[in-house]
């Protein structure tokens, strides 16, 4: 298995541009979330799913957009890139009755 | 806003020692977990607790839950240099959405 796969792992766009970080499991898993890290702080939740075609906000949703087509994949994107939106971004995924997240590596943006 | 709070922000131990963890929350959980991150990676779990245990164990990883102090704490024991990691708290309410505290950075010294 190879867990939770992102795409690309470093990214470098322009105030205005637009993205899409890809994120892929091979678990089966019905949950998937996008995080953000800020430095030095914590994991802040962007958009999840519980499924299929069902997606949902989470603490700090605006300027992300996703989409749940397949279990398999997550992708989100950014509609039109801002320099705060500079961060690490994380997507993780869990199965029903698991008992903790499998997170990807990261993907590491620049917005200048 | 984070649910968790973790103290402290950073702790520095020598190798051999107990390192311990504390983590606040605000609002009722069906859940606790708490996860390490390495320099530059993402995050690994390491432990679940329910809201209906007050103790757990998994090798050198002691957590407690104290539900109506809204607080749990994370013991290491023994510690060795390759436990050098950030270590997070994780809330969820059943929802499988989880609510990261801010984390505290552990450095183990050889």
């Amino acid at each position: 298995n190879a867990g939770v796969t992102q795409t690309p792992k470093f990214q470098v766009l322009k105030t205005g541009q637009s993205m899409t970080l890809q994120c892929a499991q091979d678990m089966n898993h019905e949950y998937m979330s996008w995080y953000r890290q800020d430095p030095g702080m914590g994991l802040r939740l962007i958009h999840y799913s519980v499924g299929a075609g069902i997606t949902d906000q989470g603490e700090v949703p605006n300027g992300y957009n996703v989409s749940r087509s397949t279990t398999e994949d997550f992708p989100l994107r950014l509609l039109s890139a801002a320099p705060s939106q500079t961060s690490v971004y994380f997507c993780a995924s869990i199965g029903t009755g698991n008992y903790g997240y499998t997170f990807g590596s990261g993907t590491r943006l620049t917005v200048v | 806003s984070q649910q968790g709070e973790e103290d402290p922000q950073a702790l520095s131990i020598q190798e051999g020692e107990n390192a311990t963890m504390n983590c606040s929350y605000k609002t009722s959980i069906n859940n606790l977990q708490w996860y390490r991150q390495n320099s530059g990676r993402g995050l690994v779990h390491l432990i679940l607790i329910r809201s209906n245990e007050r103790e757990k164990h998994s090798g050198r990883l002691r957590v407690t839950l104290d539900t109506s102090k809204k607080s749990s704490s994370l013991l290491i024991t023994a510690s060795r240099a390759a436990d050098t990691a950030s270590y997070f708290c994780a809330t969820d309410d059943s929802s499988y959405k989880l609510i990261f505290g801010s984390g505290t950075r552990l450095l183990v010294r050889p």
